[in-house]
């Protein structure tokens, strides 16, 4: 079963502009991951945030959790066409059991 | 470099065979696991391993097979009781389950003859 929903399910901006992703969850978790997808390959890690921090920043990205509303946002800022792909997130709930959601296709346009 | 390689890329199946697809991991991590992906949907686990001979079923685990003789080694084998297996497999593993992030092996893609 699926835990993580995302949404919106495909997005297609032009380079140079924000991406907004946003994950919904329906229990408690210990930490959300966000992974990304590239067509035809595997996943891969691009952070991990924990049930009691509220954003976290890696480069280009920019991950927020509200535990309240149990919602996590992926930002990248300043996209480029290389960041084209699936991306996905992944709660690791209090059973220690982990769900990815159906992921978001984001598609830049150069 | 570490990371996770799976073999073969590519892979089809006839009616009524068992095909084996391959994981092997350099990263020295105690944990891996085989997910299914089928198109336009997230992963689904399928079984996974917290150490050598050692691993649990997971959400579909129903017409899979898998062992873990060797810390980097978790074959999976698709049977002839799974009747619906054209997907792309992804294998992973971690340090700790669950709680550090996977890496992620780049696939197979089963299909049937």
């Amino acid at each position: 079963s699926q835990q993580g929903e995302e949404d919106p399910q495909a997005l297609s901006i032009q380079e140079g502009e924000n991406a907004t992703m946003n994950c919904s969850y329906k229990t408690s978790i210990n930490n959300l991951q966000w992974y990304r997808q590239n067509s035809g390959r595997g996943l891969v890690h691009l952070i991990l945030i924990r049930s009691n921090e509220r954003e976290k920043h890696s480069g280009r990205l920019r991950v927020t959790l509200d535990t309240s509303k149990k919602s996590s946002s992926l930002l990248i800022t300043a996209s480029r066409a290389a960041d084209t792909a699936s991306y996905f997130c992944a709660t690791d709930d209090n059973n220690n059991d982990m769900r990815f959601g159906a992921g978001t296709r984001l598609t830049v346009k150069p | 470099d570490g990371g996770i390689t799976q073999s073969p890329k590519y892979l089809f199946r006839k009616e009524g065979q068992n095909v084996t697809l391959s994981c092997e991991q350099n990263l020295n991590h105690d944990a891996m696991y085989w997910y299914r992906q089928d198109p336009g949907q997230g992963l689904r686990l399928i079984y996974y391993s917290q150490i050598v001979n050692d691993f649990q079923k997971g959400d579909i685990a129903e017409g899979y097979s898998v062992s873990r003789e060797k810390k980097e080694s978790f074959p999976l084998t698709v049977t002839s009781a799974q009747k619906n297996p054209t997907a792309f497999y992804l294998c992973a593993s971690s340090g700790v389950r669950w709680v550090q992030p996977q890496h992620f092996g780049d696939g197979t893609r089963l299909s049937i003859l």
